[in-house]
């Protein structure tokens, strides 16, 4: 049972658009929700992250949405750069849990 | 101030021999987490420790795979007479006990069983 799922396994941006980048989740109970990213032999790195109890989240470059009714979220990336050409991982938490979902991942490729 | 460290960075056994994963948390974190990722599939939680104890063992497998985090010293993810399954990149993260959220990752071992 996936209760953290990424649709899109890939995706391919000219340098300078927007990525974006799509999350759904099924659990209810779910109240946080982060992005990582990860080059390959490294660890996941943390990105950004919302709380439940907004619907969007701003840092720099990247923001976050939240639609909790439809439970979804979106990452974007603007402008796009090529450091950016990683795996892109949401992940969630439960209330009072410490224990992260992760999402399969979406391949980004920025193209100079 | 030093991250997650993890050791080895690549792990090779042959199918039967016994694996030892450690991990160091940053400085001031308690708690420890170990995930696994199989290729092309996301990360899966497995155990999550706080010193001398077990919290959440939900996502270990039921048999070979032990993990403990002593009073003093790393982390161990111990996994018993290895079989090819087991190839995978395990993930050690720490955080605070004040901000479950603020997680921050090792660079991971990857164990190949031949």
């Amino acid at each position: 049972d996936q209760q953290v799922k990424q649709n899109s396994p890939s995706l391919s941006v000219q340098e300078g658009r927007i990525s974006i980048l799509n999350c759904d989740y099924t659990n209810s109970m779910f109240d946080y929700f982060l992005w990582y990213k990860k080059y390959p032999a490294e660890g996941p790195t943390f990105l950004i992250s919302i709380s439940s109890i907004k619907d969007k989240n701003e840092d720099g470059r990247f923001t976050v949405f939240l639609n909790k009714s439809a439970k979804h979220l979106s990452l974007h990336i603007v402008p796009s750069q090529p450091g950016d050409s990683a795996v892109y991982f949401c992940a969630a938490l439960k209330a009072a849990g410490n224990k992260l979902t992760f999402g399969g991942g979406t391949r980004v490729l920025v193209k100079p | 101030n030093a991250g997650v460290m993890q050791n080895p960075r690549h792990l090779v056994r042959r199918r039967g021999q016994e694996a030892r994963l450690r991990c160091s948390p940053m400085k001031g974190h308690s708690h420890v987490y170990w995930y696994r990722q199989l290729p092309e599939e996301g990360l899966k939680f497995m155990v999550y420790l706080q010193k001398e104890n077990i919290i959440d063992e939900s996502g270990m497998p039921k048999e070979r795979f032990s993990a403990e985090f002593p009073k003093e010293g790393p982390s161990i993810l111990r996994i018993q007479q290895v079989v090819r399954g087991d190839s995978a990149a395990y993930f050690c993260a720490s955080s605070p006990a004040k901000d479950r959220a603020r997680y921050t990752f090792g660079s991971g071992t990857r164990l190949t069983v031949v």
